[in-house]
């Protein structure tokens, strides 16, 4: 399987749940993204990796706790969670600086409802 | 306080004809500027990009504009076709690179035939 994948691609949790949400890639990338979209709003970065070390974290809050065990892979573990954070969660990779071409390449998404 | 802004949240064009989809940005350090496109159910996928060194880069039927100095960038689409209908994303990052990217609202084209 190739490009970037996202799992699953639809969750509806209960303000109490914890749940993760996942995301690979195979495309040999060491920068990793996750970005969550709201109705109407721009794409907002929330948490950025580079080689598995967290570089950015966007004021996010506690209730979102990124994990990078790999290269390859990240997570979004979520806990009492608030209606407002219903929205689509993007992941997104990179490859390394000064490859032939550095844009970031994202997978399709998780639709997230909180109830 | 939005620094990256596409003014339009839809445009419709007929087949064959030019679409051509705004952005406008606030910040002068931006110095990289793409374009991703977005089907329904599917994630952002690059279209094109553009260096703040250069004002005009082309790729195939998509050409994107860059006026520094009004801080306004621009793509071009010609011929427009069916398949191009989407929701099409300006961003703008720093340092030359797509480390960090600022996204736009997006912009919603149709293209009827």
């Amino acid at each position: 399987e190739t490009g970037v994948t996202q799992t699953p691609r639809h969750l509806v949790m209960g303000m109490t749940n914890k749940k993760s949400l996942k995301c690979e890639q195979h495309l040999g990338h060491n920068a990793m993204y996750w970005y969550k979209q709201s109705a109407k709003k721009p794409l907002e970065l929330m948490f950025v990796y580079n080689f598995k070390e967290q570089t950015e974290n966007n004021s996010v809050p506690s209730r979102f706790s990124p994990e990078c065990p790999n290269s390859s892979h990240l997570f979004l573990h979520l806990h009492t969670l608030q209606p407002e954070d219903s929205a689509l969660y993007l992941c997104a990779s990179r490859a390394p600086e000064r490859s032939s071409y550095n844009e970031q390449f994202f997978g399709p998404g998780t639709r997230l409802t909180v109830l | 306080d939005q620094q990256v802004k596409q003014n339009s949240p839809s445009l419709s064009v007929q087949e064959g004809r030019i679409s051509i989809l705004n952005c406008d940005y606030t910040n002068s350090m931006f110095d990289y500027f793409l374009w991703y496109k977005k089907y329904p159910a599917e994630g952002p996928t690059f279209l094109i990009s553009i260096s703040s060194i250069k004002d005009k880069n082309e790729d195939g039927r998509f050409t994107v504009f860059l006026n520094k100095s009004a801080k306004h960038l621009s793509l071009h689409i010609v011929p427009s076709q069916p398949g191009d209908s989407a929701v099409y994303f300006c961003a703008a990052s720093y340092n030359q690179g797509a480390q960090k990217l600022v996204f736009g609202q997006g912009t919603r084209l149709t293209i009827n035939p």
